[in-house]
């Protein structure tokens, strides 16, 4: 069945520094993957998505990710976190093809930034 | 454009009693996805809704329910409530396929 594993549940970084989300997942075929944001008491606000082609995506407010296949991997980076980044990240598979946009997302990692 | 919206944002039940719990897709969007996320996990899929129809559905026993409305609003109700049922609950909607998924404030459920 597909998985999804966020191994950091909570994260801390300095305002400035490098941020890395790591995600892993379980899927047998080509996957579609996303990252989605949740701030205290939202939505989930779609951050980025990889669907084919070109392994690195750009995604809002300076995010990307890297899809590496090898690894099952699909890690979320910023490279200068700012104090608004503070939130939950959850990364997320598709469910199946066929099924549209039927999500299994992992259990989120708690980004903290410290000033 | 009016975003997903959801009522009513928080609510407390008794175990044992009933609850629904209602969404307006964003405008022009025909597909509608209801999520439970239990606190410190994430989302996890209850079951989708295209065009009045059930589109799928993840584990969940079938006290869970919903509707899809031809104004393609949707209704999510939970009979016989449970201690576990005890979650946000998040409303999606985007176009049929794989088209971007957006994702309303939620529905906190509290069961007592």
């Amino acid at each position: 069945a597909q998985s999804v594993t966020q191994p950091d549940i909570h994260i801390t970084v300095s305002e400035g520094a490098s941020l890395e989300l790591r995600c892993n997942y379980s899927y047998g075929a080509t996957p579609y993957l996303f990252w989605y944001v949740q701030s205290p008491g939202q939505g989930l606000q779609l951050l980025l998505k990889y669907f084919s082609g070109d392994t690195l995506v750009q995604g809002i407010k300076g995010f990307e990710a890297e899809f590496k296949r090898s690894q099952s991997s699909f890690n979320l980076r910023k490279p200068s976190v700012h104090w608004s980044d503070a939130a939950e990240y959850f990364c997320a598979v598709v469910l199946a093809r066929g099924y549209g946009n039927k999500l299994v997302f992992g259990a989120g990692t708690i980004l903290r930034v410290k000033s | 454009e009016t975003g997903v919206t959801q009522s009513p944002t928080h609510l407390i039940k008794t175990r044992g009693q009933q609850v629904t719990l209602r969404c307006s897709s964003q405008s022009g969007h025909n597909t509608v996805s209801w999520y439970q996320q239990a606190l410190g996990q994430g989302p996890q899929f209850i079951f989708q809704y295209y065009r009045e129809e059930e589109n799928g559905r993840g584990n969940f026993p079938p006290r869970f329910s919903g509707l899809q409305f031809p104004n393609y609003s949707s209704e999510l109700n939970v009979n016989a409530l449970e201690l576990d049922d005890s979650a946000l609950y998040l409303c999606a909607s985007n176009l049929a396929g794989y088209g971007e998924l957006f994702f309303g404030e939620g529905s906190r459920l509290t069961v007592l």
